[in-house]
């Protein structure tokens, strides 16, 4: 069946350093890509979208990269802060204005100071 | 995000007990969902609304019911609670009116216990 996973459950990254979170979806069809942060405690909060007809996104600190190709997204974090210290999780949807999102199981991110 | 929000923010509860958890939203959206969150899991959705006492079922509807009689509000029962329900619960909105991508906004989430 159509799924959305992540390559690596948990990801440890030194104070400064830069990040990459992996993901990978299988339903060609997807149109839309969402990177959700949950802190401890909290609701997923939106990061940063693409779209399938980009292969890159950047906001603040934060870049999201779509291979369409081998159908893999990353989320890039730059100059990684404790702050960042979460839990990343990836979600498709299929189709534009769908209702849909899929989301995957999620990368714990640690920061170590 | 605070506008959302979701009461209780937790609760315990017995086996067999009939339990109503509360999401209200500011944000104006017409679209609602109820998504379960366990442990190592990504968010599975129940059920949604795309608007008033409009219900659809999600991937994992039974054991639960909603109810959507305002646009801003969105209830998820449990008619009978069960042990195996013990998860995270999370509220979320989106605009269907917005860009035609389905950025959806959480609130806070209810823990449940069923015991």
């Amino acid at each position: 069946g159509e799924s959305v996973g992540l390559h690596l459950p948990t990801l440890s990254v030194q104070e400064g350093d830069n990040s990459i979170i992996n993901c990978a979806y299988s339903n060609s069809a997807s149109d839309y890509f969402i990177w959700y942060k949950q802190e401890s405690g909290k609701g997923p909060q939106f990061i940063i979208d693409i779209r399938s007809n980009m292969d890159k996104r950047q906001g603040q600190r934060v870049t999201v990269l779509l291979n369409k190709t081998v159908k893999h997204l990353s989320l890039q974090i730059a100059a990684t802060q404790p702050g960042d210290s979460a839990v990343y999780f990836c979600a498709e949807s299929p189709l534009p204005g769908s209702y849909q999102l899929t989301f995957g199981k999620g990368t714990k991110l640690s920061v170590i100071p | 995000d605070a506008d959302v929000t979701q009461t209780p923010r937790n609760r315990i509860t017995k086996t067999g007990k009939r339990i109503m958890l509360e999401c209200s939203q500011t944000k104006g959206h017409d679209r609602m969902y109820w998504y379960r969150q366990d442990p190592g899991l990504g968010l599975q959705l129940i059920y949604y609304s795309f608007d008033v006492k409009d219900i659809n079922k999600g991937e994992i509807s039974d054991g639960y019911s909603v109810s959507r009689q305002a646009q801003a509000k969105f209830s998820l029962s449990l008619e009978s609670a069960i042990p195996n329900q013990t998860a995270l619960y999370f509220c979320a909105t989106s605009d269907s009116a917005g860009t035609g991508n389905n950025e959806q906004f959480f609130g806070p989430g209810t823990r449940l216990t069923v015991l």
